[in-house]
């Protein structure tokens, strides 16, 4: 069975980091590109970031990049985000994602909470 | 602002048919790019429904269907029961001048009445 477990959210500051880990279990966690989606409070799915999962090739919306960077550690099957420069419109549940087919998110995670306020 | 566009909310009574479209552009369903729709029940993390286009992965109800043409999709629930209350996004793929996007639709909550 797929597993997903994100932690590390929790509120941090305006302007402050945070580093997120999904922990994946019950499949060959190297053989998939993995993902972060955030949804804001209320608000729509947005895509984040994507790694491939030989090769580490990163992709990253408009929205974070310069500021996320999203990692992998094949031999713990942990996927990373690492958030600096935080800003009030990144408060959003950060879901880490399963990626089949090159376009089907065809497992989540149960979300984490990352609040920046002050 | 979504890059695909859905209506914001759809209802029916029980045992009814309802459909949510999914509009988007030549750069990205336009473009011969699949659509998939996601489920999110209250309180819980999206699920898979409908994957390219037009299949359903293991386990859910035949009731859900979906469709695509030119640049548009949608998704179609008949026979509608309580427990498809829900939101509903679609999704898909975007090429543009910017880069390249994965692009979801700005979500449809599902009613039954």
């Amino acid at each position: 069975e797929v597993q997903l477990l994100e932690s590390g959210g929790g509120l941090v500051q305006p302007g402050g980091s945070l580093r997120l880990s999904c922990a994946a279990s019950g499949f060959t966690f190297s053989n998939y590109a993995m993902n972060w989606v955030r949804q804001a409070p209320g608000k729509g799915l947005e895509w984040v970031a994507m790694i491939h999962g030989s090769s580490g090739t990163t992709y990253y919306a408009h929205s974070v990049g310069g500021r996320f960077t999203i990692s992998r550690d094949n031999s713990k099957s942990t996927l990373y985000l690492q958030m600096n420069s935080l800003r009030a419109d990144d408060t959003a549940v950060y879901y880490c994602v399963k990626l089949i087919d090159g376009t089907i998110f065809d497992y989540w995670g149960q979300g984490t909470l990352v609040t920046v306020s002050s | 602002q979504s890059v695909l566009t859905q209506p914001p909310s759809v209802s029916g009574a029980p045992g009814q048919r309802v459909t949510i479209s999914c509009t988007g552009s030549s750069s990205n369903i336009g473009a011969g790019y699949d659509v998939h729709w996601y489920q999110q029940l209250p309180g819980t993390a999206p699920k898979l429904l409908i994957y390219g286009n037009n299949n359903r992965p293991s386990g859910v109800p035949d009731r859900f269907s979906g469709s695509k043409s030119g640049t548009s999709a949608s998704l179609a629930i008949t026979g509608l029961q309580a427990e498809d209350e829900a939101d509903y996004y679609c999704q898909s793929y975007d090429i543009s001048l910017s880069g390249y996007d994965y692009v979801f639709g700005s979500g449809t909550t599902v009613t039954v009445l």
